[in-house]
């Protein structure tokens, strides 16, 4: 998957708990993402970076905080989950063209 | 009028026929058009990039982009169960940069019978 690695793969998690989920790349992209992906909804972005420090909201950006205090990892927080974040969340990057995709986090808020 | 619209499918074809996915848009503004293959549990990965319109050719995909029509079109010829996934497309009005302007269709599922 174009040299990304998120992490964990698969979390489950209670209501009101913080979650963090880490996306690492090898390859040196300015730009990274995070999408989430539900039925019904598609793809949507949450946040994306276009440098270190640099972050800028998406779509659906309430509820989520993104920081990156280095070019190869981009972390994405929920700081008090819900019900509402169960998703399969994707990270990407971007080589200033095209969008590579990991293979997803399943993240399921009981 | 949501900004592109996808059928959802599901698309049952048997193996080896012509199979046509489809997206249609609303912004005159989109320029770069892009297909995404996914498959079960895994991440979206880059089929077909073009660029306005016109036709762009890889193997047994085709990609085409009506721009007049606001309307593109992914094309698989001699379908095999491996192609067997869900298809997004995507498209943007900006080169490059900071992808975030990008909109995705919802995806249609397609499945490819032996």
């Amino acid at each position: 998957d174009a040299g990304i690695t998120q992490s964990p793969r698969h979390k489950v998690t209670e209501t009101g708990t913080p979650v963090t989920l880490r996306c690492h790349q090898t390859e040196n992209h300015r730009y990274m993402y995070w999408y989430r992906q539900d039925p019904g909804h598609g793809l949507r972005l949450i946040h994306y970076s276009y440098g270190v420090k640099d972050t800028d909201k998406g779509e659906v950006s309430d509820g989520y905080s993104v920081s990156r205090s280095k070019t190869e990892d981009f972390l994405l927080t929920l700081e008090s989950a819900t019900s509402s974040q169960t998703s399969v969340y994707f990270c990407a990057i971007s080589d200033d063209e095209k969008l590579f995709f990991g293979s997803g986090t399943q993240l399921s808020v009981l | 009028q949501k900004e592109v619209e996808q059928d959802p499918g599901p698309l049952s074809v048997p193996e080896g026929a012509i199979v046509s996915l489809n997206c249609t848009y609303s912004n005159s503004a989109f320029q770069y058009f892009m297909w995404y293959r996914q498959y079960s549990r895994k991440g979206p990965e880059l089929l077909m990039y073009t660029y306005s319109s016109g036709n762009k050719e890889d193997g047994r995909f085709t990609a085409q982009v009506d721009k007049s029509s606001k309307y593109i079109s992914l094309f698989i010829r001699d379908s095999q169960p491996s192609d067997s996934a869900t298809y997004l497309c995507a498209m943007s009005a900006n080169y490059g940069g900071s992808q975030g302007n990008l909109i995705f269709g919802k995806g249609t599922k397609l499945s490819v019978k032996p």
